[in-house]
């Protein structure tokens, strides 16, 4: 069973530049989760997402990022005009079901880099 | 999510136990305590977790204490992979994880 697919690992644009991040989450779970981890900082909730909808988006900027989780496919992140400050890690996550004691299940992770 | 606090960094010697606390005095009766730990330039990763009693797993052991307010990560025989920042978490619910600073664990060769 492949775990929580990433892509790209390595993504650098550049100011203005749009990016997007993919994740595939793991056979038969149909949450997803995004966080974030800014250089030096701690992981930050983005959005939780099933499939086709958004359940919780309160960690996720006003302006410039969105995520969908489509019917078929994968999870997309989006963030439009990227800027500097932008450059983080960005995990997904998943998990079989909304239990508390269900563990997510983390992908390697895309490390955008904006120039 | 109910509050976690860990110390900021412990350190132990190679093929020693490690025991890593983390206190959580506001913890509800619906609360379950979850660890995970993040490896260098990798994402985080699940290690264990427990409502009441006390857990095993391959990768570690979680002690709750009798009145849930603290509980204890226990690796038997660290390594120098178990290097890592360790997350104590309390869940209620399936939703976001809310990620505290944790525990930089240092292993010493």
């Amino acid at each position: 069973n492949a775990g929580v697919m990433q892509n790209p690992r390595h993504l650098v644009r550049r100011r203005g530049q749009e990016a997007r991040l993919r994740c595939s989450p793991m056979k038969g779970h149909s949450h997803v989760y995004w966080y974030r981890q800014l250089p030096e900082e701690g992981l930050k909730f983005m959005v939780y997402l099933q499939k086709e909808n958004i359940i919780d988006e309160s960690g996720m900027p006003k302006e410039r990022f969105s995520a969908e989780f489509p019917k078929e496919g994968p999870s997309i992140l989006r963030i439009q005009q990227v800027v500097r400050g932008d450059s983080a890690a960005y995990f997904c996550a998943s998990s079989p079901g909304w239990n508390s004691g269900d563990e997510q299940y983390f992908g390697p992770g895309t490390r955008l880099t904006v120039t | 999510d109910a509050k976690t606090t860990q110390p900021n960094s412990m350190e132990s010697n190679e093929e020693e136990p490690v025991h890593l606390p983390c206190n959580h005095s506001t913890i509800s009766g619906t609360d379950y305590i979850h660890w995970y730990r993040q490896l260098p330039s990798q994402g985080p990763e699940y290690v264990i977790h427990g409502l009441t009693s006390n857990v095993n797993n391959r990768m570690a052991s979680l002690a709750i204490a009798e009145d849930r307010k603290s509980s204890t990560l226990i690796l038997h025989r660290a390594t120098l992979r178990d290097a890592a920042v360790y997350y104590c978490i309390l869940r209620d619910g399936g939703d976001k994880i809310i990620f505290g600073k944790g525990t930089r664990l240092h292993i010493l060769p």
